[in-house]
């Protein structure tokens, strides 16, 4: 079974506007995180949300978690050329094991 | 900022050549570990260290594998027999403290590239 998985796959969308990306998993977890990869880069970690917490806020950035439904998603406000990028989430289910998804792709258009 | 650093970015080796690659953790960190993504592929977990043992271990992190810490700041990954499959983006990550039940981000590091011919 796959944990963590995101969709869409992939996403384009013009600068100004807003990016929603979606995560599932599957067993229980203790965190979930996201993390941003640039092509060919290393990982940036963005936000982390605890299995209590429902919704987060860093910046353009809010996440959410349903735990119920076991998902979680990403939004980003005004987005950016920059903003172009891989996105995963990766889940820890208590031994600091990290469960990365496949990742969407997110190309903002200037 | 603190960050992860690894060393070699790059590295082109032969089947069958044994590899070390190298990883500088943010010093007050405690917990590493080593992760691969295989180009197009999800970034998969290869094993943790705490206290100079290994932690847990994928299924993928066999008796080909090994870690190490030398010394007080570095982090080794060892392939002792590279294989073709062995080519990917191998990430190291440190972290303050454990996800056991104290959830707690890992910084990762640029990665090195190894590619395996």
């Amino acid at each position: 079974s796959q944990q963590g998985e995101e969709d869409p796959q992939a996403l384009s969308i013009q600068e100004g506007e807003n990016a929603t990306m979606n995560c599932s998993y599957k067993t229980s977890i203790n965190n979930l995180q996201w993390y941003r990869q640039n092509s060919g880069r290393g990982l940036v970690h963005l936000i982390l949300i605890r299995s209590n917490e429902r919704e987060k806020h860093s910046g353009r950035l809010r996440v959410t978690l349903d735990t119920s439904k076991k998902s979680s998603s990403l939004l980003i406000t005004a987005s950016r050329a920059a903003d172009t990028a891989s996105y995963f989430c990766a889940t820890d289910s208590n031994t600091g094991k990290l469960i990365f998804g496949q990742g969407t792709t997110l190309q903002v258009k200037p | 900022e603190p960050e992860v650093t690894q060393t070699p970015s790059h590295q082109v080796t032969q089947m069958g050549q044994e590899v070390i690659l190298r990883c500088v953790p943010i010093s007050n960190h405690l917990y590493f570990y080593w992760y691969r993504q295989i180009l197009g592929q999800k970034v998969e977990f290869l094993v943790s260290f705490y206290n100079n043992e290994i932690s847990e271990k994928s299924e993928i992190f066999d008796d080909q594998f090994s870690v190490e810490r030398p010394d007080g700041s570095n982090f080794t990954l060892k392939i002792r027999s590279t294989k073709l499959e062995d080519s990917a983006m191998y990430f190291c990550a440190s972290s303050e403290i454990r996800g056991g039940g104290r959830s707690e981000t890992q910084y990762f590091g640029p990665g090195t590239r190894l590619l395996v011919l």
